[in-house]
């Protein structure tokens, strides 16, 4: 069925990296533009990243500018977020997401990332 | 970066009544504006999109209006099922920000 599946998620301690994946099935990935979005704990919705749907433009929130990777393969339905230099404010559950025409209409069901010494 | 204010942050009411949240960008999104609601421990739902057109399989008491940059989010007869916290999105520019959410809580 048409979803979107997240992984690789967990603890990490301040300074590592950590690459989340997340893999889609039952559409044709390569037409839609993805996105990441995260929550930390008890909070409200944080947009981080957009790719578009060939890989050809990305842009990212300022708070991880510089230390975060949105990239896809769209041969393997997959798309990532490479997370380097992690902070403890990078705690969250991350969510990504299918872009049709400016709007999420897929979601996937998050995975936690919590950075902890 | 447009920023997005919702309100009230939280409200307490009954199932049956009527429930209105307001969504305020700080300048112009025309009618770039989404709606989602979540429930604890899921994803994100997509209520309305384009300010004003209703997903696919939502029910019909979901209803939104608005543009340029004062947007609203109508439910017309609370259910059980909405309590929930709602988040509006602009879609106008990136980054892509989201109001902080308004939780609807049982009175």
């Amino acid at each position: 069925q048409v979803q979107l599946v997240e992984s690789g998620g967990g603890v990490v301690q301040p300074g590592r990296s950590l690459r989340l994946s997340c893999a889609a099935s039952g559409f044709i990935f390569n037409n839609y533009g993805m996105h990441w979005v995260r929550q930390a704990p008890g909070k409200g919705l944080e947009w981080v990243a957009v790719i578009w749907y060939d890989g050809g433009n990305k842009y990212y929130a300022d708070s991880v500018k510089g230390r975060f990777t949105i990239s896809r393969d769209n041969s393997k339905n997959t798309l990532y977020l490479q997370m380097n230099s992690l902070r403890a404010e990078d705690t969250a559950v991350y969510f990504c997401a299918r872009e049709l025409s400016g709007y999420y209409d897929l979601w996937g069901q998050g995975t936690l990332v919590t950075v902890s010494s | 970066d447009i920023q997005m204010t919702q309100s009230p942050s939280s409200l307490s009411t009954s199932v049956g009544d009527r429930v209105t949240i307001t969504c305020r960008a700080s300048q112009s999104i025309t009618s770039y504006l989404n709606w989602y609601q979540q429930k604890p421990g899921k994803a994100p739902k997509l209520l309305i999109y384009a300010a004003s057109s209703l997903q696919s399989g939502v029910p019909s008491r979901f209803s939104g209006s608005g543009s340029g940059t004062d947007f609203t989010l109508t439910i017309s007869s609370l259910q059980p099922e909405d309590f929930a916290t709602y988040y509006c999105q602009q879609s106008y520019s990136t980054p892509r920000t989201f109001g902080q959410g308004t939780k609807v809580e049982i009175k």
